[in-house]
């Protein structure tokens, strides 16, 4: 089955510095992946469309030169979060669609502490 | 805007129990829906998928259904366990379009005592 590998799968890291978390797909080319944020208790809330070789899509209210995202290649798309505060401490997942596939696939998501 | 509400937002049964979890979503257009479990901390588990044509959809102890005109699903759990202990989360898919992301409920954790 199509499978997303995510990770680190948990940073802490200072304020002001910046994270990359990475998601590939291992088994499958992802033309498209999207990037979502989860705080507690919330239900995840999409961030970006990330499309290989093109800028990613930007939901309303994200910041796109906080939250980079970058979709180099059809395996790969990555998320910065540049300059991080403690409010950006979250919990951050992507997930692909494998063309001709009904269901969405999820990395195992990415536990952020900005301290 | 398509909502997805989940009730009831937490649930406690003993082992053993039958339930059911309910989802409603505003807007009929969608291509598929889906439940999804969540351990604390961790990603997502696919649980079931059902097809905008579909009724329901069978996996184990899981029971899915769609009334699409209506706007529900219910995922029933038969003879909960305490390692069924999670939050359940719906989503649906909107109608195909390329690059269209899956838009969530807010989940209902479950939590199953022995």
């Amino acid at each position: 089955g199509a499978v997303v590998s995510q990770h680190p799968s948990r940073v802490i890291c200072k304020s002001g510095t910046s994270v990359k978390i990475e998601c590939r797909s291992l088994d499958f080319q992802a033309t498209t992946m999207f990037w979502y944020r989860q705080f507690p208790k919330q239900s995840l809330m999409l961030m970006a469309t990330s499309n290989e070789g093109s800028k990613a899509t930007y939901e309303q209210g994200v910041e796109k030169d906080k939250f980079l995202i970058n979709h180099a290649s059809l395996t790969l798309s990555t998320l910065t979060v540049t300059s991080a505060h403690p409010e950006d401490s979250s919990f951050y997942i992507c997930s692909a669609i494998r063309q001709g596939a009904r269901g969405y696939t999820f990395g195992s998501g990415t536990r952020l502490t900005v301290v | 805007k398509q909502e997805v509400t989940q009730i009831p937002a937490a649930l406690s049964v003993p082992e053993g129990e039958n339930l059911v979890l309910n989802c409603s979503f505003t807007d009929s257009a969608i291509y598929n829906l889906q439940w999804f479990r969540q351990d604390p901390g961790k990603g997502l588990t696919s649980l079931l998928l059902i097809q905008s044509s579909q009724r329901e959809q069978t996996s184990g102890r899981l029971n899915a259904s769609l009334d699409k005109s209506s706007g529900r699903s219910t995922l029933y759990i038969a003879a909960s366990q305490p390692g069924d202990s999670a939050t359940y989360l719906c989503a649906v898919r909107p109608i195909n379009q390329a690059g269209t992301a899956l838009i969530f409920g807010k989940g209902t954790t479950l939590s199953v005592s022995s």
